[in-house]
């Protein structure tokens, strides 16, 4: 199988504060992992495609020192949204594909609630 | 720039009753096309992948299709179920490596 984890689940943060969010493949090892956000009643947007070892590529209009990634390991992703405002509130998700003929696993994503 | 469109925005349909849900894409040039299903608040689980030279898959009730040249993918649930509930999400994967969603169709199945 291909199992990715995410954690939290939900978190609520103040206004100012930095909020980590965690993105784990658990029996596989992954070289690419991505985020996304979901706004109420719509799609996935993709935000930044996370690169093991390196820098990760953000997608136009996402700002990279608001959203931090970091993918230190082949099983760890994370994402940190700084000094998060209410307009930050969303639900994001991660996701890692196995390999390319295996598609795509996505986590069980994170409710965050900046008030 | 790939897009990917998905008709309906929403469906709702009686309980027993077969069902199709249609995905379009504008490029072609894919590695795989899957489906999603996401419940309320949940995250994506996978329900069918299919590869680029690959016609149809089919798990339990679900069967999904593609055609390549058109652009077009379907997924077709059979015997529809009130479980069944949820958006459905169809997802291309380009050759540039991303993986590009439609808007979703949100599916009620009414008892």
């Amino acid at each position: 199988g291909a199992v990715v984890s995410q954690h939290p689940s939900w978190v609520i943060c103040k206004s100012g504060t930095s909020v980590k969010i965690e993105c784990r493949s658990l029996d596989f090892q992954a070289t690419t992992m991505f985020w996304y956000r979901q706004f109420p009643k719509q799609s996935l947007m993709l935000m930044a495609t996370s690169n093991e070892g390196s820098k990760a590529t953000y997608e136009q209009g996402v700002e990279k020192d608001k959203f931090l990634i970091n993918h230190a390991s082949l099983t760890l992703s994370t994402l940190t949204v700084t000094s998060a405002h209410p307009e930050d509130s969303s639900f994001y998700i991660c996701s890692a594909d196995k390999a390319h003929n295996y598609g795509y696993t996505f986590g069980s994503g994170t409710r965050l609630t900046v008030v | 720039k790939q897009e990917v469109t998905q008709i309906p925005a929403a469906l709702s349909v009686p309980e027993g009753e077969n069902l199709v849900l249609n995905c379009s894409f504008t490029d072609s040039a894919i590695y795989n096309l899957q489906w999603f299903r996401q419940d309320p608040g949940k995250g994506l689980t996978s329900l069918l992948l299919i590869q680029s030279s690959q016609r149809e898959q089919t798990s339990g009730r679900l069967n999904a299709s593609l055609d390549k040249s058109s652009g077009r993918s379907t997924l077709y649930i059979a015997a529809s179920q009130p479980g069944d509930s949820a958006t459905y999400l169809c997802a291309v994967h380009n050759q540039g490596g991303k993986l590009i969603f439609g808007q979703g169709t949100e599916l009620s199945v009414k008892p």
